[in-house]
């Protein structure tokens, strides 16, 4: 299976900040890398596909960017309501796999 | 808007199956550009790829977990399912059912997740 490490494993910002993310997978994936923010008891909720394709409805500062191992996701401002974990995806190679999670807390 | 549901036993007793369904809303399943999944997350961890399953009845299983999982997907109610069997204390989890786009290989919509225990 495709290992995905994210780093930091938990980060500690302010509103306004602007915070960056890293996944990188024990091999290469390609452009298939996928993020998701997850809030306690919710679903995760994509917010970034084929690394830096912006799903519908996610606001304009979330963005992804990356290739082959090593990818980012970048939030420019942060808001209250983005505090949450943060989980990367590949989706190149079967079983897809997540990496282990990034909380963002103020 | 597409909506996703899970249904099934909250408990299941160790060596017994865990069997849950999903019922999707506002779009169709026999659609060919989406694959139909199973996530899980343990209490506290991280999630879990089990496997997903496709209109035309073909599946992909988590190899963790070959042997023990099986996902159909019924276009005439709408509805894909999952059956683990010989669960164990390990399988504990909050169990999701969500949308794969086919193209991309992201998760795009998800179920609000059902929390399924494994215990005598």
């Amino acid at each position: 299976d495709i290992q995905m490490t994210q780093s930091p494993s938990t980060v500690s910002a302010s509103v306004g900040d602007r915070v960056t993310i890293t996944c990188r997978a024990s091999q290469g994936i390609s452009r298939w890398l996928a993020w998701y923010q997850q809030k306690p008891g919710k679903a995760p909720k994509l917010l970034i596909y084929a690394t830096s394709s912006l799903q519908s409805g996610v606001p304009s500062r979330f963005s992804g960017s990356g290739s082959v191992t090593d990818f980012t996701l970048t939030i420019s401002s942060l808001q209250s309501e983005d505090f949450a974990t943060y989980y990367c995806q590949q989706a190149n190679v079967f079983p897809y796999t997540f990496g282990q999670g990034t909380k963002l807390e103020i | 808007q597409l909506q996703l549901q899970e249904s099934g036993p909250g408990l299941v007793k160790p060596s017994e199956t865990l069997s849950l369904t999903c019922t999707v809303s506002g779009g169709s399943i026999n659609n060919s550009i989406y694959y139909w999944g199973w996530i899980r997350q343990p209490p506290g961890k991280g999630l879990e790829w089990i496997g997903t399953g496709y209109y035309s009845g073909s599946t992909y299983y988590n190899p963790s977990l070959t042997g023990r999982v099986t996902i159909s997907v019924d276009t005439s109610k709408n509805q894909f399912s999952l059956k683990l069997t010989s669960v164990t204390a390990a399988d504990t989890a909050v169990y999701y059912c969500a949308r794969r786009v086919a193209a991309v290989g992201s998760l795009d919509y998800w179920g609000q997740g059902t929390l399924v225990t494994v215990s005598s």
